[in-house]
C-alpha cells in the first residue's frame, strides 16, 4: 500500500478564516512533505518533517503553519491567507529524510484550495 | 541555486511514434526522479535514477541518467493515448535530507 490520504479534497476559505489541511500515511515513512502547486506549474517544496521534527522550511510565510502530531499524520494550518495562495496543496511521504538510495516520495491526491 | 529545465514543455505526437523528453539540471546530483501527473490528479512515481549511466525501463517508457552531462532523458516508444499526461523530472538537491526541485513539466498529448 503506497497511499497518502489528504483531506479535504476541496476547500474554499475567506481571507479571515482559519482552516487546516490533513495528510495521513500508514507506510511507516518517517519523512513527510508539503508542496504547493499552482496551475500548469511544478510542485514547490514548502516544508519537510523528519522523524516528526521540522527539518526544512523553504521560507514559507507564517500564515502557513505545519504540524506533525505523530509519524503518520501531517497537518497544515492556514490563517489569513491571500488570494494568491490559491493552489493545489500536495502532501508526500518517503521512507526517510536522510540521504539514501530510492527515497521515493509518494504523493497524496492533494487539496485544491481557493481563497476568496 | 539548482535549476532544472525540461524540454519540450509541450509535446503533441501521434500514436505509434517515438520521442524523447530531456531534463537538464545545473548542479551535481546523482538522484533523479521522473513523475507522471494526470490532469487534476496527484503525482505518480515512474523511475528513480541513482547513478551515472543508469537506465530504467517500464513498458513504453525508458529513462536514463548522465550525471557528467547533468542530463536525463525519458524516451517514449510507440506512444499510445494512455500515455497522455504531464511528465516531471525532479532532482534531489538535499545534502542532509531529501529536497526535490522539479522541472517545469512536459505536457504530452498522444493523438490517435
Amino acid at each position: 500500500d503506497t497511499e497518502v490520504t489528504q483531506t479535504p479534497k476541496h476547500l474554499v476559505m475567506g481571507m479571515t478564516n482559519k482552516k487546516s489541511l490533513k495528510c495521513e500515511q500508514h507506510m511507516g515513512h518517517r519523512a513527510m512533505y508539503w508542496y504547493k502547486q499552482k496551475a500548469k506549474k511544478p510542485p514547490e517544496l514548502m516544508f519537510v518533517y523528519s522523524y516528526e521534527k521540522l527539518s526544512i522550511n523553504e521560507s514559507v510565510p507564517s500564515r502557513f503553519s505545519p504540524e506533525c502530531p505523530n509519524s503518520s499524520l501531517l497537518n497544515l494550518h492556514l490563517h489569513a491567507l491571500q488570494p494568491e495562495d490559491s493552489a493545489l496543496y500536495l502532501c508526500a511521504s518517503s521512507p526517510s529524510d536522510f540521504v539514501r538510495a530510492k527515497n521515493i516520495q509518494y504523493f497524496g491526491a492533494g487539496t485544491r484550495l481557493s481563497v476568496l | 541555486e539548482l535549476k532544472v529545465e525540461q524540454n519540450p514543455l509541450f509535446l503533441s505526437m501521434q500514436e505509434g511514434k517515438n520521442y524523447t523528453i530531456y531534463c537538464n539540471y545545473s548542479t551535481t546530483s546523482d538522484r533523479l526522479y521522473w513523475y507522471r501527473q494526470d490532469p487534476g490528479k496527484s503525482l505518480e512515481s515512474l523511475f528513480v535514477l541513482l547513478s551515472n549511466g543508469a537506465v530504467k525501463q517500464e513498458g513504453r517508457l525508458m529513462a536514463s541518467l548522465d550525471t557528467k552531462a547533468r542530463l536525463s532523458t525519458l524516451h517514449i516508444t510507440a506512444a499510445v493515448h494512455d500515455l497522455s499526461a504531464t511528465y516531471f523530472c525532479a532532482v534531489d538537491r538535499g545534502t542532509s535530507g531529501s529536497r526535490l526541485t522539479f522541472g517545469e513539466g512536459t505536457q504530452l498529448t498522444v493523438n490517435p
